[in-house]
């Protein structure tokens, strides 16, 4: 089966810090990886979807310089909270897929982010 | 916003029964695919079905899609109670994009 790993999967930090969560495709190679963020009790928001070697598509409301998004491999994708304040708590999952659109995405167990 | 609907948004049902959730959405669609969610874990990929199948069956799960009504809808049969999770649909468009429905909270008493 396709494995994604997403590290860490809890973090506790003071407002003002950055933040980068891990992705990581263990057993294929990822062209497109997806970043969402999830409220409790509710779907997944896309945020970004990336690809790798470019720039990342951000979905209309999410801002670029607040997360930021790199996918330099294969089989790894990194999104930077950066200046991270308490609403931007969240549970935030990625994704990755393999090079047609036509397959699955393969999720990562997500991260848990609380900002003090 | 491009996200989907499904309902019902809970559904409770016995073990043994078998539980029926509906996905509707907006836009044309490459393919549909539905997931599995166990409360603040990822999601598990349980079936793909392609824009021009209308039916496709994966153990207990059977999936319908209705490009002209834009809906799919997920039957599980013989449910357990190892089935209670939240499950959504989502979306691929011709774009390259890709929207999750609303979700069901699915529980199964035992």
């Amino acid at each position: 089966g396709a494995v994604v790993s997403q590290h860490p999967s809890w973090v506790i930090c003071k407002s003002g810090t950055s933040v980068k969560i891990e992705c990581r495709s263990l057993d294929f190679q990822a062209t497109t990886m997806f970043w969402y963020r999830q409220f409790p009790k509710q779907s997944l928001m896309l945020m970004a979807t990336s690809n790798e070697g470019s720039k990342a598509t951000y979905e209309q409301g999410v801002e670029k310089d607040k997360f930021l998004i790199n996918h330099a491999s294969l089989t790894l994708s990194t999104l930077t909270v950066t200046s991270a304040h308490p609403e931007d708590s969240s549970f935030y999952i990625c994704s990755a897929r393999r090079d047609r659109a036509d397959q699955p995405q393969h999720f990562g167990d997500g991260t848990r982010l609380s900002i003090l | 916003s491009q996200q989907g609907e499904e309902d019902p948004q809970a559904l409770s049902i016995q073990e043994g029964e078998n539980a029926t959730m509906n996905c509707s959405y907006k836009t044309s669609i490459n393919n549909l695919q539905w997931y599995r969610q166990n409360s603040g874990r990822g999601l598990v990929h349980l079936i793909l079905i392609r824009s021009n199948e209308r039916e496709k069956h994966s153990g207990r799960l059977r999936v319908t899609l209705d490009t002209s009504k834009k809906s799919s809808s997920l039957l599980i049969t013989a449910s357990r109670a190892a089935d209670t999770a939240s499950y959504f649909c989502a979306t691929a468009n011709t774009g390259n994009q890709f929207y999750f429905g609303t979700g069901t909270s699915l529980t199964v008493i035992p």
